[in-house]
């Protein structure tokens, strides 16, 4: 069984620019969320895809957006990039059985995103 | 958006030293609190899920409670190894099919 892998691991990118990253979701799994961890911070719930529909969003902005793909695959997208975007980025994978609050999330190890 | 809460927010203990943590969260609108634990370079581990008041969940060395009405988890940990150092995080889930995540308590067992 392949766990959550994330690619990439690091990026470098400068303020204005747009960077997307992506997350293979576990075996069996339909429904990937998205979480950003701020320095200090516990990780941020961005946004949620099931059977590549958005299901639930944290408070974003919408230059932040997301596609998942047939595979169950996902990108994460930001427009516009700010400093305060520097952060690790999670995504997590569930099974999607409908009782979302009791599904346990089996996470990535994370895209660490510096914005110069 | 949820106010969790976790302490303290970092510890040390001698190896051996049992120790134990707490996640406060709104006791209104309970759904699940999950407990993650999560060691530097790897990824978050889920250890428990919980639903009921009064819950009691046990995995080797480490256990959890949980009070819906009065909104807390406490984890423990018995005879805390240095394999054991990591930052413990709790997440309430709710209906709104996300996680909210405390800060949470950063572990260091010294040998």
């Amino acid at each position: 069984e392949t766990g959550v892998t994330q690619s990439p691991t690091h990026l470098i990118k400068t303020r204005g620019q747009q960077v997307t990253l992506r997350c293979s979701s576990q075996s069996g799994h339909n429904t990937v969320s998205w979480y950003q961890q701020a320095l200090g911070q516990g990780p941020q719930f961005i946004f949620q895809y099931y059977r590549e529909e958005e299901n639930g969003r944290g408070n974003f902005p919408p230059r932040f957006s997301g596609l998942q793909f047939p595979n169950y695959s996902s990108e994460l997208n930001v427009n516009a990039l700010e400093l305060d975007d520097s952060a690790l980025y999670l995504c997590a994978s569930s099974s999607g059985q409908g009782r979302t609050y009791q599904e346990t999330q089996y996470f990535g190890p994370g895209t660490r995103l510096l914005v110069l | 958006i949820l106010n969790v809460e976790q302490s303290p927010q970092s510890l040390h203990v001698q190896e051996g030293d049992s120790t134990n943590f707490t996640c406060s969260f709104p006791s209104s609108n309970f759904y699940a609190l999950h407990w993650y634990r999560w060691e530097t370079a790897k990824s978050p581990e889920a250890l428990f899920v919980m639903t009921l008041n009064g819950d009691e969940k046990k995995k080797g060395r480490i256990s959890a409670t949980l009070n819906t009405k009065e909104g807390y988890s406490y984890l423990y940990i018995k005879g805390s190894q240095p394999e054991d150092s990591a930052t413990y995080l709790c997440a309430p889930g709710g209906s709104a099919r996300q996680l909210t995540f405390g800060s949470g308590t950063q572990l260091t067992v010294l040998p």
